[in-house]
C-alpha cells in the first residue's frame, strides 16, 4: 500500500534546465494536486486535476505545466527552471475534490 | 474566502492535553473545517474535519463553537511525536463541484518532555 509516491526526493538544477517531478498514487483517486512550500510559508497550490484529461491552475501556476493522461499519474514539468522555483514540492491526492488529502513525502528542488 | 487565524506557536507538556485554537469568523454555513499537521520535512497529514458537530477520531477531537466562528483541536495526551505544524483550514467551494483548501502558516506545536 504505497499511497502517494513522489520522485525524486532531491534534485539540483541549473537555471534554464528542464525536469519533471513524478507523482503516482495507487488509491484510484480522482483528484490530484501539486503544492509548493517555501520557508516560513504555508503550502501554495500550483496545479490540480479532477480526473484524467482534466487539469486546472491553482494559485501559483506560472513556470509549471501538468498533464493527466492516467488516473494514477500526475507529473509536474518545469520547462526552464529559475532560482525562484527553489522549493519543496508536494503532490497530494483525494477520492474527489474537497475530500481529505493524502500527501507524498515531497521533492526538495534547488535551482542554482 | 473564509480565512483562518491561528497562533504562530504553542507549547505543551508531554502527557498533557494540547488545545489548538482557530478563528474562522467569516465561515459560511456549508463550509467544513479541516485540520492537518506537518511533521518536520514530511508531507502534511490529515487529522480530522467537521461541519458543526463535535468530532472525535483516534487522533484528536474537534470542538466547533455553536456560532461556528471558531474551533479547537484537542490532542488528549500529547507525545513528543506530536510536535508539528498544525493547519486549520476552511474548505471553500471554488466553482462547480470543486473545492479549495488553502494552507496558511499554521501553529507550530512543540511538545516538551
Amino acid at each position: 500500500n504505497a499511497g502517494v509516491t513522489q520522485t525524486p526526493k532531491f534534485q539540483v538544477l541549473k537555471t534554464g534546465q528542464s525536469m519533471t517531478l513524478q507523482c503516482a498514487q495507487d488509491m484510484n483517486h480522482e483528484y490530484m494536486s501539486w503544492y509548493r512550500q517555501d520557508p516560513g510559508m504555508g503550502l501554495r497550490l500550483i496545479h490540480y486535476s479532477v480526473g484524467a484529461g482534466i487539469t486546472d491552475q491553482g494559485e501559483v501556476p506560472n513556470g509549471y505545466n501538468v498533464s493527466r493522461s492516467t488516473t494514477e499519474d500526475f507529473p509536474l514539468r518545469l520547462l526552464s527552471a529559475a532560482p525562484s522555483q527553489t522549493s519543496v514540492y508536494f503532490c497530494a491526492s483525494s477520492y474527489s475534490t474537497g475530500e481529505k488529502l493524502f500527501f507524498g513525502s515531497g521533492t526538495q528542488l534547488s535551482v542554482l | 474566502d473564509a480565512k483562518t487565524t491561528q497562533p504562530p506557536s504553542m507549547d505543551c507538556a508531554e502527557g498533557r492535553a494540547a488545545n489548538l485554537p482557530c478563528n474562522h469568523s467569516t465561515i459560511s454555513g456549508n463550509e467544513y473545517v479541516y485540520w492537518y499537521r506537518q511533521i518536520h520535512s514530511q508531507g502534511p497529514q490529515y487529522i480530522i474535519h467537521g461541519l458543526k458537530n463535535n468530532e472525535t477520531n483516534e487522533m484528536a477531537s474537534l470542538i466547533i463553537t455553536e456560532d461556528r466562528k471558531s474551533s479547537t483541536l484537542i490532542l488528549p495526551h500529547a507525545t513528543l511525536r506530536d510536535t508539528a505544524v498544525y493547519y486549520c483550514i476552511v474548505r471553500v467551494a471554488s466553482g462547480g463541484s470543486n473545492y479549495k483548501l488553502t494552507f496558511g502558516k499554521g501553529t507550530l506545536l512543540t511538545v516538551n518532555p
